[in-house]
């Protein structure tokens, strides 16, 4: 069964204070990891897909990373519209859906 | 380019009716997956379809049911509604054979009481 274990649960950060979220997983054969950032209410918006460890992808302020374990999501100075709560997903490859973490729950403060 | 839509947007139904919650898949996609979020949760995995088949299940009883349509849009039934099915219920898109990449929609925020 595919598990994904996100941390912290929370993480209350000042504006451009850098840092990082982790997401370890156990897949049988991961067909993807993804990151998905998500607003109160609101469906998760696709950050990055990673296939392989070492990948590496960036937009803006954020860059995930991947090893055979685990997953990083590093945030460099952060502005406070980046509060929301970061999602971690695995596909394996015995499975049709994803199977997703609880969560970080990041808060920017000004 | 069209992203994935839902409706409705909210729904109030009491325990034991049915509800039915519909989606469009974004342009070009051809595959529907469903999910169920609880409150403070991540989304965990109803069902997916794909030409219009159930082709892969989550761990959820059968009276979660689901149909997909030829221009790829999907509908997701629940039957003998129960409290604990309150939720937000995600629709999400995706290019079966080219990625596994989901994008999902906005969400149906569904009270039962």
């Amino acid at each position: 069964e595919d598990q994904v274990t996100q941390s912290p649960e929370a993480l209350r950060l000042q504006e451009g204070e850098s840092s990082s979220l982790n997401c370890s997983y156990t897949v049988s054969g991961l067909r993807g990891l993804f990151w998905y950032r998500q607003d109160p209410g609101k469906g998760p918006e696709f950050l990055f897909t990673l296939y392989s460890a070492g990948e590496e992808k960036e937009k803006e302020r954020l860059k995930a990373t991947l090893t055979k374990k685990e997953s990083f999501l590093h945030i460099t100075a952060p502005k406070p519209e980046d509060s929301a709560t970061y999602l971690c997903a695995v596909r394996g490859g015995g499975a049709d859906g994803l199977t997703f973490g609880k969560g970080t729950h990041l808060i920017i403060q000004p | 380019e069209t992203g994935v839509t839902q409706s409705p947007t909210h729904l109030i139904k009491t325990r034991g009716q049915q509800v039915t919650l519909r989606c469009s898949s974004q342009s070009g996609h051809n595959t529907v997956s469903w999910y169920q979020q609880a409150l403070g949760q991540g989304p965990q995995f109803i069902f997916q379809y794909y030409r219009e088949e159930e082709n892969g299940r989550g761990n959820f009883p059968p009276r979660f049911s689901g149909l997909q349509f030829p221009n790829y849009s999907s509908e997701l039934n629940v039957n003998a509604l129960e409290l604990d099915d309150s939720a937000l219920y995600l629709c999400a898109s995706s290019l079966s054979g080219v990625t596994d990449t989901q994008y999902f929609g906005p969400g149906t925020r569904l009270t039962v009481l």
